[in-house]
């Protein structure tokens, strides 16, 4: 089946410093990508959708200067948190869908997540 | 905005026992999709509902899309232990086809042995 591919799964920084998280489709392409937050205990809330050789777009709320996207190619997204703060905290998890099926009736398959601790 | 409502928020069952949890949206949605998170992973897809009053089963689990398009439920019959944990519905609505989905807020299982 598909699979994501999410690095790192977990990482530690020093507030004010950027941190980048990739997402690989690796046996499958995925013009389009997607970038949700979820904090403990809560659900998944989606940040931002990433799209190949275009502009992310984002949802209401998330500031695209700080959580910036480039999906350069059509297996690989990346989110950059810049000038990390301790609120930012939070498990951030990737997903794509297999887009060579053009039926549509391709469910999202999502990474492993990566856990951003901001000291 | 669009929004699911899951339920129930948390379960605590015997070994053996069934579980049932439900979706409700008051938009139509033209996927449902079902997944099942651990601790510090990211959600692994269990069931995907693609038609109006579809039925589809997965092993001990059995999901169907609501014939208004706009519920699903997700049964797992005779629980194990190793079915511990948070439970998501998500919905894809039909404007567009980017696989944009909208979540629940999950059912936690617990499963005493």
């Amino acid at each position: 089946g598909a699979v994501v591919s999410q690095h790192p799964s977990w990482v530690i920084c020093k507030s004010g410093t950027s941190v980048k998280i990739e997402c690989r489709s690796l046996d499958f392409q995925a013009t389009t990508m997607f970038w949700y937050r979820q904090f403990p205990k809560q659900s998944l809330m989606l940040m931002a959708t990433s799209n190949e050789g275009s502009k992310a777009t984002y949802e209401q709320g998330v500031e695209k200067d700080k959580f910036l996207i480039n999906h350069a190619s059509l297996t690989l997204s990346t989110l950059t948190v810049t000038s990390a703060h301790p609120e930012d905290s939070s498990f951030y998890i990737c997903s794509a869908r297999d887009t060579s099926r053009l039926s549509g009736n391709s469910p999202l398959h999502f990474g492993n997540g990566t856990r951003l601790t901001v000291t | 905005g669009q929004q699911l409502n899951q339920s129930p928020q948390s379960m605590f069952i015997q070994e053996g026992e069934d579980v049932s949890m439900n979706c409700t949206s008051s938009s139509i949605f033209n996927t449902w999709l079902w997944y099942k998170q651990d601790p510090g992973e990211g959600p692994v897809l269990l069931i995907a509902l693609y038609k109006a009053g579809e039925l589809t089963s997965n092993g001990r689990l059995t999901a169907q899309f609501g014939t208004t398009r706009k519920d699903s439920f997700l049964n797992i019959s005779a629980s194990i232990p190793s079915d511990v944990g948070i439970y998501f519905c998500a919905g894809q609505l039909p404007s567009g086809n980017t696989g944009k989905l909208i979540f629940g807020q999950g059912t936690t299982l617990q499963v005493k042995p």
